[in-house]
């Protein structure tokens, strides 16, 4: 079965500083690999994904994640944070005809 | 994108009694919708496999009898917590896959419910 893990409950960054939030996954067969993110009693917003091709995927405000297939990470990066990008953020994985799961969620809090 | 919506977005009753949350895909048909369970400061559980026409598939632990979910059309799923206890209070979110975007989960804005 798929599942992916977020080592870190919580990251703390300053402004403008560059960030990232680790994700590592397992699963049979090629995933597909996605971050989403959440704020306060608000659904999941979608981040970026990684199906296939280049291993460094660009996706909103900023946001991008790199694949490794060896160390089975799919690391979520920005190079500057913003106070406004604190938030709870969530990786997950998803097999090809399977559902999608999620890891425990990583609150990331950016400090002016 | 895809946009998903959920009702009521919060909604607060008493113990004992029945609601309905209902989950809508808006301009695109969604043969399979989920519903997902978070507690506060924990990840998404998923709950159940909703699939249009037929009966849903629960998670192991998941009570079907307690969380009646119904997909009558391709663009709405309802899930019914029956009986509501205040350990039933949490946020439910519920997506729904787009077959014309290679099957990508579009997700609903969620549904605070507390039960008194």
């Amino acid at each position: 079965a798929q599942s992916v893990a977020q080592p870190e409950d919580q990251v703390n960054v300053a402004e403008g500083n560059p960030l990232t939030v680790k994700c590592t996954y397992s699963v049979s067969g090629n995933p597909y690999l996605f971050w989403y993110v959440q704020y306060p009693n608000r659904g999941l917003q979608f981040l970026l994904k990684y199906i296939t091709g280049d291993n460094l995927v660009k996706g909103s405000y900023g946001f991008e994640a790199e694949f490794n297939k060896s160390q089975t990470s799919f690391h979520l990066k920005k190079p500057s944070a913003l106070v406004s990008d604190s938030a709870l953020y969530f990786c997950a994985v998803r097999d090809t005809g399977n559902d999608m799961r999620f890891g425990a969620g990583t609150r990331l809090t950016v400090k002016p | 994108g895809a946009v998903v919506s959920q009702h009521p977005s919060w909604v607060i009753c008493k113990s004992g009694t029945s609601v309905k949350i209902e989950c809508r895909s808006l301009d695109f048909q969604a043969t399979t919708m989920f519903w997902y369970r978070q507690f506060p400061k924990q990840s998404l559980m998923l709950m159940a496999t909703s699939n249009e026409g037929s009966k849903a598939t629960y998670e192991q632990g998941v009570e079907k009898d307690k969380f009646l979910i119904n997909h009558a059309s391709l663009t709405l799923s309802t899930l019914t917590v029956t009986s509501a206890h205040p350990e039933d209070s949490s946020f439910y979110i519920c997506s729904a896959r787009d077959p014309q975007a290679y099957n990508e989960q579009f997700f609903g804005p969620g549904t605070r419910l507390t039960v008194l």
